[in-house]
């Protein structure tokens, strides 16, 4: 069974603070992997995808890096800011069944004033 | 496009009784995949279709779900003889068939069973 680590659980950083949420898998046959941000009782917004052949992406203050040799992502958000605070969520697909999603447990991020 | 809606929002019912919530997707997706998520817990795959055809169906989709695309269009999800456990955000997704473009969400149905 695929399992989607996501460390820390929570994370609480002052406004301006660059910092890096992780994400970690078992299998390394991914397909591709997504990060998303869900908002308290909200649906998912996607922030990045990356394929199985990328080394990372970037959009904006965020930059996502794969590493499937060791079965690891991480999100990367510069400069925060108060409206980041949410919940970020990571999510695999795989090689042999890219049919759905496996997520992870999410950070939940609170960015202080 | 605005993108992937769901209806209602939320959700009251009594224990016992059935509910139905509806998803439209992107009207140039032709996958459509339906999501429960727990409080605390990341999003658990329960179905998918490609255009009206259900391809795939999780074990945590027991015989009181069941889940139709009728024209390959909107989906709807029903829950027979709701229990307390049934409480959950239930998200739709869809996407192209190359899902090298990855999913979009809708907002989710909120369920609780009271």
């Amino acid at each position: 069974k695929q399992e989607v680590t996501q460390i820390p659980a929570a994370l609480s950083v002052p406004e301006g603070e660059n910092l890096v949420l992780n994400c970690s898998f078992t299998d390394s046959a991914i397909y591709n992997l997504q990060w998303f941000r869900q908002d308290p009782g909200k649906g998912l917004t996607s922030l990045l995808l990356i394929q199985s052949s990328q080394r990372e992406q970037t959009s904006g203050r965020l930059n996502a890096s794969l590493d499937k040799s060791s079965g690891r992502s991480t999100l990367y958000i510069a400069a925060s800011q108060p409206g980041d605070s949410a919940t970020y969520l990571c999510a695999i697909s795989l090689k042999y069944n890219f049919n759905k999603f496996y997520f992870g447990s999410g950070t939940k991020l609170n960015v202080k004033p | 496009d605005t993108g992937v809606s769901q209806d209602p929002r939320h959700k009251i019912t009594k224990r016992g009784q059935n509910v139905t919530f509806r998803c439209d997707p992107i009207s140039e997706h032709n996958r459509l995949y339906w999501y429960r998520q727990t409080l605390g817990q990341g999003p658990e795959f329960l179905t998918y279709f490609q255009n009206e055809a259900q391809l795939e169906k999780s074990r945590l989709l027991s015989d009181r779900f069941s889940a139709e695309r009728p024209k390959g269009s909107f989906s709807t999800l029903e829950i027979q003889r709701t229990e307390q456990g049934d409480s959950a955000m239930y998200l739709c997704a869809s996407s192209w068939e190359d899902r090298a473009y990855g999913y979009t969400f809708g907002s989710g149905t909120r369920l609780t069973v009271v």
